[in-house]
This record gives C-alpha cells, structure tokens and sequence, in this order.
C-alpha cells in the first residue's frame, strides 16, 4: 500500500455535469500529478501540482482544472463533461528532487453517461 | 518530448516459463526508465526503475530489465512466471531534469501478460 488515497473509488456522472476528483499525497510527499487512463490505454499526463502552484500541463483542455491545499492534497475538477471523460483517475505523489518516484493512488473510476 | 513503445499488445505464456516485455523509448534528452504493473481494478506499483549506474536492474517479484542505450531499449525479463504475475505491465519514462520532475512520466500503450497453467 502506498499511502496515497483517492476519493471516491467509483462514480457515474452525466453529460455536461461537472465532477471534483480528490487525492490524499503520501506523508512528506509535496508533489501531486494527475493522469487520465482509457479503456485499454497507458495513462496520459494531465498536470503537476508543486508547493501549491501547476508546475506542467499535458495536452487536455482548460475544463481539466486543479488545485493543491496546503497539506499538499489535491483536487482534480473536470466542467462540461464529456462522454470521453469517461476514464480511471489515477493520482500520483511524489518528492522533490531529481531521482523523486512517483507513488499512485488506487485511482477514481469515472463513467460518464 | 519523449515517446514510449511497447512492442506486444498481448503475451500468453504457460506458468513457469521465462517472459520478455519489450519497451522501446524515443528521447531527445537523457531519461529515467521504469516498469509498472497494474492489477485489475487497481492503481499502478512500481516494479523496477533505472536511474542511472548499471544497466541491468532488478526489482519486485523476481523481475528485472536492462537498459541499453545503443538501441533505446528497456525491456522486462522474467526467468519463470506465476499465475500471479497475470497483469497488465507499462514502461514509463521521464525526463532527466534539474528541478522536481518525479510525476511527470509518459507511457505505453500496456502488455498484457496473461500466464497459463
């Protein structure tokens, strides 16, 4: 178990609704990023939280936002959702610094309908 | 901008048989490499990383990989699988960078190793 806790596990949302995602970082952990992973696809990259602040974004669009709270967990919010939304949530905590290992959470299962 | 390819979609294999998960990476800059596994229905563990220093690696659950440079390569070895090693199994890089870069990996499509009795 690696100490990071995603919430919740399962979910079901409708088409332009909107969903908040929240992830726990592991203790001493103060870097969170957010990956997005398909049915049958490696996950992809949606952004990096460090000390509070978005430190990189991969290719998805504004309607993907976040934040980081001082005890470094994190939230993902996703608006106007999609059916391709539809997707495993994975959330990773990290430390800084060069050789910094990536520990994920269980992840949050998203169905949107 | 880094790239990831895994070679086989799907690997069957008899149990106790040796395994190789093949990884191909594209890099314009020095990476780290990784290997993870995927339960069903669960988050990703790290089964192994290279860093740096010797290229051949060892890691969780008597699984190793060798780093080869030459043919940007990273592939995963196993001498004799289990029922237990059925998974899904992802190569990962990241970029070798001076500040926090610990999250930031980019995939492969997946292997999905399916071992038989």
């Amino acid at each position: 178990e690696t100490g990071v806790t995603q919430s919740p596990t399962h979910l079901i949302k409708t088409r332009g609704q909107q969903v908040t995602l929240r992830c726990s970082s592991q203790s001493g952990h103060n870097t969170v990023s957010w990956y997005q992973q398909a049915l049958g696809q490696g996950p992809q990259f949606i952004f990096q939280y460090y000390r509070e602040e978005e430190n990189g974004r991969g290719n998805f669009p504004p309607r993907f936002s976040g934040l980081q709270f001082p005890n470094y967990s994190s939230e993902l919010n996703v608006n106007a959702l999609e059916l391709d939304d539809s997707a495993l949530y994975l959330c990773a905590s990290s430390t800084a610094g060069r050789l910094a290992e990536a520990f994920f959470g269980q992840g949050t299962r998203l169905t949107v309908v | 901008a880094q790239s990831v390819t895994q070679l086989d979609s799907q690997v069957p294999v008899f149990e106790e048989a040796p395994v190789e998960l093949r990884c191909n990476y594209s890099s314009s800059v020095s990476v780290y490499l990784f290997w993870y596994v995927q339960y069903p229905n669960q988050g990703l563990q790290l089964l192994l990383k290279y860093l740096s220093g010797s290229t051949l690696v060892k890691g969780i659950n008597g699984f190793e990989a060798e780093f080869n440079k030459s043919q940007t390569s990273f592939h995963l070895r196993k001498p004799s699988v289990h029922i237990s090693d059925t998974a899904e199994y992802f190569c990962a890089v990241s970029a070798v960078m001076i500040y926090n870069q610990g999250g930031k990996l980019i995939f492969g499509q997946g292997t999905e190793l399916s071992v038989k009795p």
